[in-house]
């Protein structure tokens, strides 16, 4: 079963506002990545955190995370029609067979001008 | 900026036949990673190279898809023969060891097998 499960599976808001996005992952982690992904294109890293913060930041991108609840969420402000795509988390884990790197099945976010 | 390459970029054959992808990761990154992703899902890990070393290919079918890193540094992803089921979008990412690193995604291939 897949590590990363993101919440909601769809996110429509008007330009502006903030858009909040949230992920819930099984077993312990090594860190957590979120991604973006353009329909049709290949996915373009946002950040990544490790298991030992709690927060950061990237220029209107802040990312948290929570061990104890198993969870992480990220927070896009003053969104722009340009950030319409679908965002996943990954979890990067080490489990029985090795090295296990998982991604969500995303949400997909609508910026409507 | 360095890129992850892929070609083809669309591919569509018919079911039975053999298809082949092909992937030039950023120049220096040791670790290359195949996807699949299915239309409206998260990528799912096909394959994970060190180097020409494969160190994760418990979610590649075996039976029919294949993947080699012959050189440490481009690679091929092999299926055959396809199915109906294989219709999907195979990317190709690679960071610079793995891990607590970010990893850099091709522009992808899009399969469609009729």
């Amino acid at each position: 079963s897949q590590q990363g499960e993101e919440d909601p599976q769809a996110l429509s808001i008007q330009e502006g506002e903030n858009a909040t996005m949230n992920c819930s992952y099984k077993t312990s982690i090594n860190n957590l990545q979120w991604y973006r992904q353009n329909s049709g294109r290949g996915l373009v890293h946002l950040i990544l955190i490790r298991s030992n913060e709690r927060e950061k930041h990237s220029g209107r991108l802040r990312v948290t995370l929570d061990t104890s609840k198993k969870s992480s969420s990220l927070l896009i402000t003053a969104s722009r029609a340009a950030d319409t795509a679908s965002y996943f988390c990954a979890t990067d884990a080490w489990d029985n067979y090795g090295q296990n790197f998982v991604f969500g099945p995303g949400t997909r976010l609508s910026v409507l001008p | 900026e360095a890129e992850v390459a892929q070609s083809p970029r669309y591919k569509i054959t018919e079911k039975s036949q053999a298809v082949a992808f092909w992937c030039d990761p950023i120049s220096g990154h040791a670790t290359l990673y195949w996807y699949r992703q299915i239309l409206g899902q998260g990528p799912e890990l096909l394959v994970q190279f060190q180097d020409e070393s494969v160190v994760d290919d418990s979610q590649l079918p075996k039976d029919r898809f294949s993947a080699e890193r012959l050189k440490g540094v481009d690679s091929t992803l092999k299926i055959q023969p396809a199915e109906l089921g294989d219709s999907a979008m195979y990317l190709c990412a690679s960071s610079f060891e793995g891990g607590n690193n970010e990893q850099f995604f091709g522009p992808g291939t899009r399969l469609t097998v009729l």
